[in-house]
């Protein structure tokens, strides 16, 4: 089945500086990478996902890229804010159908003021 | 539109109870799905559903049962409660086909004495 890696485990920055985490997985066939975002005592949410028709997408403050032949993704973070403090959890699936997500580790983010 | 309610909150067990922790959607999707997240694990898949009367197994389902009789609900069965299942669950519901985002219910923090 898919393994997905995700680094690093934790990961602490400046307020106002940009954080990267980064994840590889093991199934070529994979091709939809979501991430979300968990805060304390709350449930994952999506923050941002990518197709593997597609190499970068961006929403405001995060992106995210993608280098199928690497088989690995990133998750781009600039102008970290406070409430940018959390769980990052990357997954992968095939998409749809009986499949389900895979999920890394997780990273925690900490945002230093 | 409620989304994915999770019942209880919150669980204490003793080793060899058995409970069921309830999951209901109201956005008509086909797929459910049961995670537990224990820390530095990230979230791993118990069992899932692609419809009523189907279900399968994941990568942890040992000494836990589902049963799909609806769409909206999505119960997840522990037999004998054992300390390994002290976990938080959550359950997560997605439309089945194509990439679609997996919305998480708010989670179950179980601990079992």
């Amino acid at each position: 089945g898919e393994n997905v890696e995700q680094h690093p485990s934790t990961l602490s920055v400046q307020e106002g500086d940009s954080a990267v985490i980064k994840c590889t997985y093991s199934d070529s066939a994979s091709n939809y990478f979501p991430w979300y975002k968990q805060e304390l005592g709350k449930r994952p949410q999506l923050i941002i996902d990518i197709r593997s028709n597609v190499g970068e997408k961006k929403d405001q403050r995060i992106a995210v890229t993608l280098n199928k032949t690497a088989k690995h993704f990133s998750l781009h973070i600039t102008e970290t804010q406070p409430e940018d403090s959390a769980v990052y959890f990357c997954a992968a699936s095939k998409g749809g159908g009986a499949d389900g997500l895979t999920f890394g580790k997780g990273t925690h983010l900490i945002i230093q003021p | 539109n409620a989304g994915v309610t999770q019942t209880p909150k919150f669980q204490v067990l003793k080793t060899g109870q058995s409970m069921t922790l309830q999951c209901a959607q109201d956005m008509n999707h086909e797929y459910m799905s049961w995670y537990r997240q224990d820390p530095g694990m990230g979230l791993r898949l118990i069992h899932y559903s692609v419809g009523a009367g189907i279900t399968d197994q994941g990568e942890v389902p040992n000494g836990y049962n589902v049963s799909r009789s609806t769409t909206e609900d999505f119960p997840l069965r522990l037999l004998s409660a054992a300390p390994s299942q002290t976990s938080v669950y959550f359950c997560a519901s997605r439309l089945l086909m194509g990439d679609t985002e997996a919305f998480f219910g708010q989670g179950t923090r179980l601990t079992v004495v």
